[in-house]
């Protein structure tokens, strides 16, 4: 069971807005820590896609961006790729755990 | 270029014992946090340890008293020396470059390295 809770999976057109929430709690994101967000191709490593919030690193397109309010965050995808199929997951850190933490994991199909 | 290269993953029986190597390339490993991330086969991440610039450590309670994360810093490499290992350890064992700036981050990863405990 995850510290951070994310949906298994979302799925949407190609070219349509997709969302991926993020809910955590008052000792990791309600405690005013950052949300962080990876993604995971198939067979790969994780990539840094969001950090701070809503901050891109370099050679992340536009159409990935991440909210936080209150215990939850979210990444929205707008204008859905089939090159964006992969799992994605939200990060924070826990004051209670004194470490970081994951969300689950979240499957984005391209239908 | 910034890399890091595990090494060092394998089948080892339960009880047993292992040590993971990290090489990294492009940064100073001893000026930076860095991390172990650890993910069990179509698992989620779990965050396993990290060794702050200063030389702190910290570990997550699964892996707490087991796992021992160190850095050799001539060598330019961060390890995980495993011990008392479970089936519930099996995982591909990832090292990263911990980034801080108010919380954590992990930015880059290496490819990873398998870890299988079983008899």
């Amino acid at each position: 069971q995850s510290v951070l809770t994310q949906p298994p999976s979302v799925s949407g057109a190609p070219g349509q807005r997709v969302t991926i929430s993020c809910t955590g709690s008052s000792s990791n994101i309600g405690a005013g820590h950052d949300v962080h967000w990876y993604q995971q191709l198939p067979g790969t490593a994780p990539k840094l896609l969001i950090y701070g919030i809503n901050n891109r690193p370099s050679g992340v397109p536009d159409r990935f961006s991440g909210s936080k309010s209150g215990t939850s965050a979210s990444l929205a995808i707008t204008g859905l790729q089939a090159e964006d199929e992969a799992d994605y997951y939200c990060q924070s850190y826990d004051n209670s755990l004194s470490g970081a933490v994951f969300g689950g994991g979240t499957k984005v199909t391209a239908l | 270029e910034v890399q890091l290269v595990e090494s060092g993953g394998g089948l080892i029986q339960p009880g047993g014992s292992l040590r993971l190597s990290c090489a990294v390339s492009g940064f100073i490993v001893s000026s930076n946090y860095m991390s172990w991330v650890r993910q069990a086969p179509g698992k989620g991440l779990e965050w396993v340890s990290v060794i702050f610039s200063g030389g702190s450590t910290y570990y997550a309670d699964s892996v707490k008293g087991r796992f021992t994360i160190s850095r050799d810093n001539s060598k330019s490499t961060l390890s995980l020396q495993m011990y008392s290992l479970r089936a519930e350890d099996t995982a591909v064992y990832y090292c990263a470059r911990v980034r801080v700036g108010g919380t954590w981050w992990f930015d880059p990863w290496g490819q990873g390295t398998l870890v299988t405990v079983s008899s």
